[in-house]
């Protein structure tokens, strides 16, 4: 039973844009859950793309945006490139009654082509 | 600039206790500004989060429901560093492990990770 939901797959066009969501099984993600976004590149370890729902570290480049959309979080890549064919993973912040966790999506595997 | 090194072995008996070391440059343990993480990558399941410590005037943990009955973390104050033991492990338990500092609400340092298989 996942928890934290995203896309199992998506596809975008070299040059394009593509909007990746992270929602919850149930309810709203909102700031709270402090929602982060990484890529994962075989052989490689995970990058930090966003964290704190928009913040970009230092060295992402700004093609890269995180928002919430709706009741979800959502990474956004503009201009896609090849090398940005990845698994995204987002992560959220879980406060079950002074427990606190965090907990990753599936991961979305994005094609370039 | 903060860097984790990774230790320890990368192959485990079933049944056995997987134990991996995390060893802190740039930054304390200690600090009340960042948590400590294992986080583990399998085909199977993706990226997992297993537990953290941190230390805000005492120390505390936090653990994945999914192991949560069968992991300690550790921070190691000494040599300022951090590790994982989980027991009873079973070949579910093979995966990619990182270790991982967590700043800022969710800003993940990533160690280089430390691939472990378990087998007889």
């Amino acid at each position: 039973q996942t928890v934290v939901t995203q896309e199992p797959s998506f596809s975008v066009s070299p040059g394009g844009t593509v909007t990746l969501t992270c929602g919850l099984r149930s309810g709203a993600v909102s700031t709270g859950y402090y929602p982060s976004w990484f890529q994962q590149t075989p052989g490689q370890a995970p990058r930090t793309l966003i964290y704190n729902t928009s913040i970009r570290p230092s060295g992402v480049p700004d093609r890269f945006s995180g928002t919430l959309l709706g009741n979800k979080a959502a990474l956004i890549i503009t201009g896609a490139q090849a090398d940005d064919e990845s698994v995204y993973y987002c992560l959220l912040y879980m406060d079950n009654m002074g427990s606190d966790t965090w907990v990753f999506g599936g991961g979305t595997k994005l094609t370039v082509l | 600039q903060v860097q984790l090194q990774q230790s320890g072995p990368g192959l485990v008996k079933p049944s056995q206790t997987l134990s991996l070391t995390c060893a802190i440059s740039g930054d304390s343990v200690s600090t009340n500004s960042a948590s400590w993480n294992w986080i583990r990558l399998s085909p199977s399941r993706g990226l997992e989060w297993l537990g953290r410590t941190y230390y805000k005037s005492k120390w505390y943990y936090g653990y994945a429901p999914s192991v949560k009955s069968r992991i300690i973390i550790k921070p190691d104050t000494s040599k300022n560093q951090f590790s994982l033991e989980l027991s009873s492990v079973t070949p579910e338990d093979a995966a990619l492990y990182y270790c991982a500092r967590e700043v800022n609400g969710g800003n993940l340092l990533w160690g280089q990770g430390t691939p472990v298989t378990v087998s007889s």
